[in-house]
Parts: C-alpha cells; sequence; structure tokens
C-alpha cells in the first residue's frame, strides 16, 4: 500500500531552525513534493524533489531519500509568518498525489 | 488576476438536498482536481480531470460526480448531501496532465451538511 507519515505538530522559535519530516511508501516513485497551507487558506507549492540530495531555496531546502523513503523540509531564519501547516505530497501509481496529513509548525518569538 | 475561483465561499446545506460547487481557471492549465480536507486528514482526492472531455475516480469518489466540457470549468456535484461530506473542498488545477505536477488551489470552499 501506500503511507506517508508526518509529525502532526512542531514548535520552534523564531530566528531558530526547525527540520520537518516525511517518511512514505509507494509502490514506485515518481517525486516528492512540499506544500505550505497557512490557516484557512489554500495550500501553495514549496518543492519538488525527484532525485537524492538536498535543493536550497532561499531559507528553504528539502532533501530526499529514495533508499530509504524519507524527506525533509529545512526551514531557517524562522519568521512568525512561517507558522503554518506543511505538506508532503507523492504520486501513486496513477500519478495522482497522495498527502500526509500536514505538520503544523507553531512559532513562538 | 490568474487563478483557480471557487464558488461559493461558504454554504450551509440540508442534508439530501443537491450542491454545486463551482471551479473555474484561467490559465488554460490542462488538468483539474477535486479535493477534501478533513481535520486530521490529509488531502483527499475525489476526481479529477486530465484533459477537457475526460475524468477519472480518485479516493473517495462516492457521493460525487463531476464534469469537463471545456478547459476552465470543472464543476463538483453532491446529489443528495449527507453530514459525512461536511467539509472543505479544494479545486486545483496543473499544466501536466497527471497530478504529479505542481498543483495550483483555489481559496476552497467550506460545505456543511446538517
Amino acid at each position: 500500500g501506500q503511507n506517508i507519515d508526518q509529525p502532526t505538530e512542531m514548535t520552534a522559535t523564531e530566528g531558530a531552525i526547525v527540520q520537518i519530516n516525511c517518511t512514505y511508501q509507494t509502490s514506485g516513485f515518481n517525486g516528492l513534493f512540499w506544500y505550505q497551507q497557512h490557516a484557512g487558506e489554500a495550500p501553495t507549492f514549496l518543492s519538488y524533489n525527484v532525485l537524492d540530495g538536498l535543493e536550497e531555496k532561499g531559507r528553504f531546502s528539502s532533501f530526499l531519500s529514495r533508499s530509504k523513503g524519507y524527506s525533509y523540509l529545512l526551514l531557517k531564519e524562522l519568521q512568525m509568518k512561517d507558522s503554518a501547516s506543511y505538506l508532503c505530497a507523492v504520486p501513486d501509481s496513477n500519478y495522482q498525489l497522495i498527502w500526509g496529513a500536514g505538520t503544523k509548525l507553531i512559532i513562538k518569538p | 488576476i490568474a487563478g483557480i475561483t471557487q464558488a461559493p465561499t461558504s454554504q450551509i446545506l440540508a442534508a439530501g438536498r443537491r450542491m454545486t460547487l463551482r471551479c473555474t481557471q484561467d490559465m488554460r492549465h490542462n488538468a483539474m482536481y477535486w479535493y477534501r480536507q478533513d481535520l486530521g486528514l490529509g488531502l483527499r482526492l475525489i476526481h479529477y480531470s486530465n484533459t477537457a472531455g475526460t475524468t477519472g475516480k480518485g479516493e473517495v469518489p462516492d457521493g460525487y460526480s463531476v464534469s469537463r466540457a471545456n478547459t476552465d470549468d470543472f464543476p463538483l456535484t453532491l446529489a443528495s448531501a449527507v453530514p459525512s461530506q461536511t467539509s472543505v473542498y479544494f479545486c486545483a488545477s496543473s499544466v501536466g496532465t497527471t497530478g504529479a505536477n505542481v498543483l495550483t488551489f483555489g481559496a476552497g470552499s467550506r460545505l456543511t451538511v446538517l
């Protein structure tokens, strides 16, 4: 079967670094997506990884290990506006996304 | 402003009533999707359309129907609403013809079935 696991909630301090983990099980692999969703709003695309390694995009980086079925999103220099849910998703065998339940990130001053 | 428009934003509906959620995009994206989002669960795909004129069933299609008569519009119909269909519904689209592409989401429609 296919499954995605993420922590339900994390808390971090403004200015710090936080790592949000995602583990997945799929019958094949066609990349992994990260989206950000602020409360009451729509998800917005953050990153896409299809090869192993770290992809850096400003304060946000995303890492993938296909052999371990593992990814993480690294957020640096945290700002209050980073308080949101972070969603991990992978395509299924029909090339439609399967989504994790999301990790709610709470940033404290 | 280019993007996806969903209507209504919010609706309270009596059980047994018929309801259509509207979704229109002006980006000329090929594929469109309907998801529902419930507390504690990930987004779940209801129906999708890879190109105009075609539709497919997602993970939770029962009780819902869709049509894709043209590129821009992708309405979702609940034929006879039930309380378990209380949810936030998101319409999304992608340039690519499968879900394994970057999705652009509408603002969502919050539906309460009593």
